[in-house]
């Protein structure tokens, strides 16, 4: 069955890095594209970066544009989120989710993994 | 960006009632050359992730249970829960996937046990 393990989460000051992971299992990994969605404590669901499943597009969120980098391995069915210069509001608890097909196809969110809390407070 | 709007924000229905959410975007997800609405459903438990529900507006995900349905077009769609069940009790979000990136979500909507 799908697999999606978040790991890397944790609490950093402002202005910080951190790097988030996801190890993929039971689907043919480089068949999809794969997606970050992020919830802040007591909020929605805001989407956060797509990645193509050649990893040849990436597309990211406006408010996470510049300082965020979605990235790929699909040898080791690893896809990761670097972040850069933290934000207090990047506080949230980070999602990795499997799109239900290649990007570009209209896609919508078919598994999720159980997420990885980024807590970002000096 | 396409902006999605629920209704209501929260909502308390008896065990067994019928429970409706609505569902509206600030443009049509409607893609004409095949006939269908880019809309999902998800359902997220308390300190869990959330769950696909329902694609293409109406389109229930595998082991899904029937008393959950989703209908509607262009740019108002509904998410109805038949017979309200114990373990519906859930927060719910409307996403549309039509003019992407971004992925826009709805704020959401609680369902509780009256």
């Amino acid at each position: 069955q799908v697999q999606l393990v978040e790991s890397g989460g944790g609490v950093v000051q402002p202005g910080r890095s951190l790097r988030l992971s996801c190890a993929a299992s039971g689907f043919p990994f480089s068949s999809y594209a794969m997606q970050w969605v992020r919830q802040a404590p007591g909020k929605g669901l805001e989407w956060v970066a797509v990645i193509s499943e050649d990893g040849s597009s990436k597309y990211y969120a406006d408010s996470v544009k510049g300082r965020f980098t979605i990235s790929r391995d699909n040898s080791k069915k690893m896809m990761s989120l670097q972040m850069t210069s933290l934000r207090p509001d990047d506080t949230a608890m980070y999602y990795c989710a499997k799109d239900q097909g290649r990007y570009g196809a209209g896609s919508y969110f078919d598994r999720w993994g159980q997420g990885t809390l980024v807590t970002v407070s000096s | 960006d396409i902006v999605v709007t629920q209704s209501p924000d929260s909502l308390a229905v008896s065990l067994g009632e019928r429970a409706t959410i609505n569902c509206s975007s600030s443009q049509s997800v409607l893609f004409s050359s095949n006939n269908k609405n880019y809309l999902s459903w998800y359902q997220q438990k308390p300190r869990q992730p959330p769950k696909l529900l329902i694609y293409w507006a109406s389109t229930r995900e595998s082991g899904v249970p029937d008393r959950f349905s989703g209908s509607g077009s262009g740019t108002e769609f509904t998410l109805a829960i038949s017979s309200l069940q114990a373990e519906d009790a859930a927060v719910y979000y409307c996403q549309q996937h039509y003019r992407t990136p971004p992925w826009t979500f709805g704020q959401g909507t609680k369902v509780e046990i009256k």
